[in-house]
């Protein structure tokens, strides 16, 4: 069946340092999926890729989906401390349901 | 717009106790509907979903089940809790032409 690995699990930073979580797949995706969840919350969309090496940006946050679709990248410029939480990618599967990487927890120091 | 609501937002049931967790969606028709569970600390792990009234796929065998009985209401419930289905319950919704899944604020379920 499909697999899915994020990483890295944890990531601490400090305040204005750069971050970056990868996903990757083991087979080619349609499109792929990121979600936020801030401690405490629920999971947020974020946005979806579907085109082969499309990059999107939502201010800080740049997202990259690889050329052979599948893997994809969230980078965050200069985190700020609103970043915190847990960064998830999810992959489609069987038509309308997602299967979710573990998550990256984003983890900033003031 | 659409919104998402669930209840209760925690619980506390002793093991052995039955469960009903509700999740109502608002302002849309027709919804995909799904229930996850998430550990602390963890991923999130799709329990049922569901593309219509009283459809329901299950993806994990456990004690819980689920029930859609109106288009937008969906329901997880158990008759006899476990102390290992304590957990972050999460109802998503997605419409039925689109992949992505709007979560409701979720339930913290303790089993004591």
């Amino acid at each position: 069946g499909q697999q899915v690995m994020q990483i890295p699990q944890y990531q601490h930073v400090q305040e204005g340092e750069d971050f970056t979580t990868y996903c990757n797949s083991s087979t080619t995706l349609s499109n792929i999926q990121w979600y936020k969840q801030r401690p405490g919350g629920h999971p947020v969309f974020l946005i979806q890729l579907v085109k082969s090496g499309e990059v999107k940006k939502q201010k800080r946050l740049t997202f990259q989906f690889g050329e052979a679709k599948k893997n994809s990248s969230l980078h965050i410029t200069a985190t700020q401390t609103t970043d915190v939480g847990t960064y998830f990618c999810a992959l489609p599967h069987a038509g309308n349901m997602l299967t979710f990487g573990g998550g990256t927890r984003l983890m900033v120091k003031p | 717009s659409q919104t998402i609501h669930q209840w209760p937002a925690t619980l506390v049931q002793p093991v052995g106790s039955p469960l009903s967790l509700e999740c109502t969606v608002e302002g849309t028709s027709n919804p995909n509907l799904y229930w996850y569970r998430q550990a602390a600390g963890r991923g999130l792990q799709l329990l049922f979903y569901s593309v219509g009234i009283g459809q329901i796929s299950s993806e994990v065998p456990q004690n819980l089940s689920a029930s859609r009985p109106q288009d937008r209401q969906f329901i997880l419930g158990s008759k006899k809790l476990l102390l290992s289905d304590s957990g972050f319950y999460l109802c998503a919704w997605s419409p039925t032409d689109r992949v992505e899944q709007y979560f409701g604020p979720g339930t913290r379920l303790t089993v004591t």
